[in-house]
């Protein structure tokens, strides 16, 4: 699976869009991205994920650049229960299984 | 469905004896991976399974086995606990060769002595 770079920190003020940044240049054609968050101490919670369009969910949006180098993670209101380590995965279709987490973004909400 | 079941929630070992830390999980899932994450550290894959009776070694799988004898269940065993075991356990699962997020357990806190 191909390699990404994340920064190690962001800060962002409550009620403003978080943009969490993932570089993925090596990422190939069949590798989807992935984003997890963990909250303290709890398991890591799925959040989104894509190939190459943008995606929404309830929780997040994904922006995937066109030539799928890189991509953003936003959260649109960004609130202090969203203050968690965040992690960007490139991750293929047909993957075994073997999952491998980076270091991620710790994102810190502040009021 | 209760999701990824992790039993214990703690527990505390003394160096040399050993146990098994439970995952069970209601949705079907293929796919079944255990992770340890050291205080204040990322998460690191010890074993993995694709299915019932396969297994494979993740990043740092010395010291632990793992059976996957029916699809719900996937049991982490450690032989001879260490010091260095000292971690929180995480068990995940995903519905297999799909486009899904992993589901993960809320852990085991495990600390040996």
């Amino acid at each position: 699976d191909a390699k990404t770079t994340q920064p190690p920190s962001m800060d962002c003020a409550e009620g403003r869009a978080a943009n969490l940044p993932c570089n993925h240049s090596t990422i190939s054609g069949n590798e989807y991205v992935y984003w997890y968050r963990q909250i303290h101490s709890q398991g890591p919670q799925y959040i989104i994920h894509g190939l190459k369009n943008n995606e929404t969910n309830e929780m997040a949006s994904l922006i995937i650049t066109e030539d799928r180098k890189s991509s953003t993670l936003i959260l649109p209101h960004a609130t202090l229960r969203d203050t968690a380590v965040y992690y960007c995965i490139a991750f293929g279709s047909g993957n075994t299984g073997k999952l491998i987490f980076g270091q991620g973004t710790t994102l810190q909400v502040k009021p | 469905n209760a999701g990824v079941t992790q039993t214990p929630k703690f527990q505390v070992l003394k160096t040399g004896q050993s146990m098994t830390l439970q995952c069970a999980q209601d949705m079907n899932h293929e796919y079944m991976s255990w992770y340890r994450q050291d205080p204040g550290m990322g998460l690191r894959l010890i074993h993995y399974s694709v299915g019932a009776g396969i297994t494979d070694q993740g990043e740092v799988p010395n010291g632990y086995n793992v059976s996957r004898s029916t699809t719900e269940d996937f049991p982490l065993r450690l032989l001879s606990a260490a010091p260095s075991q000292t971690s929180v356990y995480f068990c995940a699962s995903r519905p297999g060769p799909t486009n899904y997020g992993y589901t993960f357990g809320s852990g085991t806190r495990l600390t040996v002595v």
